[in-house]
């Protein structure tokens, strides 16, 4: 089957940086995506990985290892509105995206 | 100009009723998804729709019908609710080449009671 594991919960206080690691298990792997939702909204998209290596996007960096079929999020310089959930994705066959049970983040002042 | 949305946002139903969620996109995206979200945030995939055609179709009750009339609309209707169909629904949508980004609808609250 198709499977993905984070960790549930991690708490950082504001200005630091945090680190979400994912990891799957997956048939037709394409690329792994992360997707932030804070409480009562939809998902929102946030970066996606299909080689290896890392990508950056403001504060916001994704990193993929298809070796390790592991993948992680760093936010720097955290600011209470990152509070949120924070979900990793498997794109398989370009077409089929399993979520991560996802990782609530919560940011302390 | 909302690009994926949902009607309605809540319903709140007895047990035993049909109900229909609507969604369009405007994007002009060929693939179009049903999401369920449970109360402890798991996004599990339903349904997926690539031009019309029914490409995914996970371990779903039955009593879910997806049905999509063009590329631009998935309506999902669910018969005979359960109190374990309480959940947020989610629409998505997604368009190749893949750049790994869902779209995602505000979502609707079913509440069965």
């Amino acid at each position: 089957g198709q499977s993905l594991e984070q960790p549930s919960e991690v708490t950082a206080v504001e200005g630091a940086i945090v680190q979400i690691n994912c990891t799957y298990q997956t048939s037709g792997f394409y690329g792994l995506s992360w997707y932030q939702q804070h409480d009562g909204g939809a998902p929102t998209f946030l970066s996606y990985n299909a080689l290896d290596g890392l990508e950056e996007t403001g504060r916001f960096s994704s990193f993929l290892s298809r070796s390790d079929s592991y993948g992680y999020l760093l936010l720097q310089e955290l600011q209470m509105k990152d509070s949120a959930s924070y979900f990793c994705a498997s794109d398989n066959y370009g077409q089929n995206f399993v979520f991560g049970p996802g990782t609530r983040l919560s940011v302390l002042p | 100009d909302t690009a994926v949305s949902q009607t309605p946002k809540y319903l709140v139903t007895q047990m035993g009723n049909d109900k229909s969620i609507k969604c369009e996109q405007n994007l002009g995206h060929d693939t179009m998804y049903w999401y369920k979200q449970d109360s402890k945030k798991f996004l599990k995939i339903m349904f997926s729709y690539n031009n019309k055609e029914l490409i995914i179709n996970e371990t779903v009750p039955n009593r879910f019908s997806p049905k999509s009339p063009d590329k631009a609309h998935l309506n999902l209707h669910i018969n005979s609710l359960e109190l374990g169909d309480s959940a947020v629904y989610f629409c998505a949508s997604a368009s190749p080449p893949n750049t790994g980004e869902l779209f995602f609808g505000e979502g609707s609250r079913l509440t069965v009671l």
